[in-house]
């Protein structure tokens, strides 16, 4: 069964650091990027950061650029987030994905999808003094 | 970075058809992906690309783009299918990042 597994989360005060993990389990995990998504409460879901197969690129939404710092480790199938200077802004359960992708030629040219599954079961974040 | 349009919610009544839009300028370049959330759970995938349903996922889910809009619609809206609804697609052609939409509570009736 393919699952990812978050843990790490926990109540942090404004300004502190935090790092939160996923364990990835049934497929080979080197073989996919990683993403990071999160959800405020109440909100919308929120790209957060993902990460290339063999670590080499990583892509940041802007609002956690030189704070948030993803990582992996193929070797141990695991999936981090470390996260610094955290602001109340950066409260929300945090969930891992895979990202899939399927490319294909069409009557109109090539294309390639790209979504995520699985997600894991979230870890909450709590920013508070 | 881009943005994503979702009206914010809609209700459909049981057995009839809805259809949640999607709009954004990144759907020009990319097909959406659509994803299922129920209170207290992580999201599913419930359509992707041009015309991909996962397996377990019922077929009157189906999707559709044009433009800058894409489209998930329910055929025989049934009461499992209340849920909040979200697109996605990557934000653009230059490095691998992502938006999601801001998502739509679907109630059914």
């Amino acid at each position: 069964e393919v699952q990812l597994v978050e843990s790490g989360g926990d109540l942090v005060q404004p300004g502190g650091s935090l790092r939160v993990s996923c364990a990835a389990s049934g497929f080979t995990f080197s073989r996919y990027w990683m993403s990071w998504v999160r959800q405020a409460p109440g909100k919308g879901l929120e790209w957060v950061a993902n990460i290339k197969e063999d670590g080499s690129e990583k892509h940041y939404v802007d609002s956690v650029k030189g704070r948030f710092t993803i990582s992996r480790d193929n070797a141990k199938n695991s999936l981090n987030l470390q996260m610094n200077s955290l602001r109340a802004e950066d409260t929300a359960v945090y969930y891992c994905a895979r990202e899939p992708t399927m490319s294909y030629y069409h009557s109109s040219g090539h294309y390639i999808d790209y979504w995520f599954d699985p997600w894991g079961q979230g870890t909450q974040v709590t920013v508070s003094s | 970075s881009s943005q994503l349009t979702q009206d914010p919610a809609v209700s459909v009544a049981l057995g009839q058809t809805v259809r949640i839009t999607c709009q954004g300028d990144s759907l020009r370049s990319y097909y959406a992906s659509w994803y299922q959330q129920k209170p207290g759970q992580a999201p599913i995938v419930v359509f992707y690309g041009k015309d991909n349903r996962p397996s377990g996922i019922p077929d009157r889910f189906s999707g559709s783009s044009s433009g800058n809009t894409a489209s998930l619609t329910i055929t025989g809206a049934q009461a499992e299918d209340e849920a909040d609804y979200y697109c996605s697609s990557r934000d653009s052609s230059s490095d691998r990042r992502y938006v999601f939409g801001t998502g739509t509570k679907v109630t059914v009736l």
